[in-house]
């Protein structure tokens, strides 16, 4: 059983180009969450997804970001015009059910770099 | 205030030590607790959950006190091994979000 898979595991991009970070769960966890992680802090919750619908996305700046959890495919974080803010680990996580009670079960994560 | 607040260190212990690091919480319904391990520049992986009563695994051991809202992990014997950071997270309400502490770096050495 695959765990979480993220791609690419890095990522240059010059500022102002877009960047897409790609997340397959689990296989039968149908509930995915990425984060952001800046050097030196913590893990900071960017949005929650279910198939096909965002659950939770307050943790998302309203700029620039957007993510989706197809019906088909991985999960997307695109991130559009990037700016040398951006530049971080993105990890995505996956459950099998509800967030709480379940096991975050996290990818390799995507290691973006703005120049 | 943060959430999840955890004291970064780093803690530098010898081999064999018995360390234990403390997280507090400010959200007092808050209803599930982990402790998450990270190596450096890798994934977080999945310590131990903490119970109410106190769980131990091994050489970890979870306290959760919830009238001073904080919880604790100790760590036995310490390896080599052992060193890494370990996040505290909270999942309040059992909602949606997972709240992670900044982490307590561990170097354990020989």
């Amino acid at each position: 059983n695959a765990g979480v898979m993220q791609n690419p595991r890095h990522l240059v991009r010059r500022r102002g180009q877009e960047a897409r970070l790609r997340c397959s769960p689990m296989k039968g966890h149908s509930h995915v969450y990425w984060y952001r992680q800046l050097p030196e802090e913590g893990l900071k919750f960017m949005v929650y997804l279910q198939k096909e619908n965002i659950i939770d996305e307050s943790g998302m700046p309203k700029e620039r970001f957007s993510a989706e959890f197809p019906k088909e495919g991985p999960s997307i974080l695109r991130i559009q015009q990037v700016v040398r803010g951006d530049s971080a680990a993105y990890f995505c996580a996956s459950t099998q059910g509800l967030a709480g009670s379940s096991e975050q079960f996290f990818g390799p994560g995507t290691r973006l770099t703005v120049l | 205030r943060k959430e999840v607040e955890q004291d970064p260190g780093p803690f530098n212990v010898p081999e064999g030590a018995t360390v234990a690091f403390n997280c507090t919480y400010s959200n007092s319904a808050s209803q599930s607790f982990f402790w998450y391990r990270q190596d450096c520049r890798k994934e977080p992986k999945l310590l131990m959950s903490v119970y109410s009563s106190g769980n131990e695994d091994g050489r970890f051991t979870a306290q959760l006190n919830r009238a001073s809202q904080y919880i604790s992990l100790l760590i036995r014997d310490s390896k080599l091994s052992d060193s890494a950071t370990y996040l505290c997270v909270v999942n309040p309400h059992n909602g949606n979000q997972f709240y992670f502490g900044t982490g307590t770096s561990l170097t354990v050495i020989p």
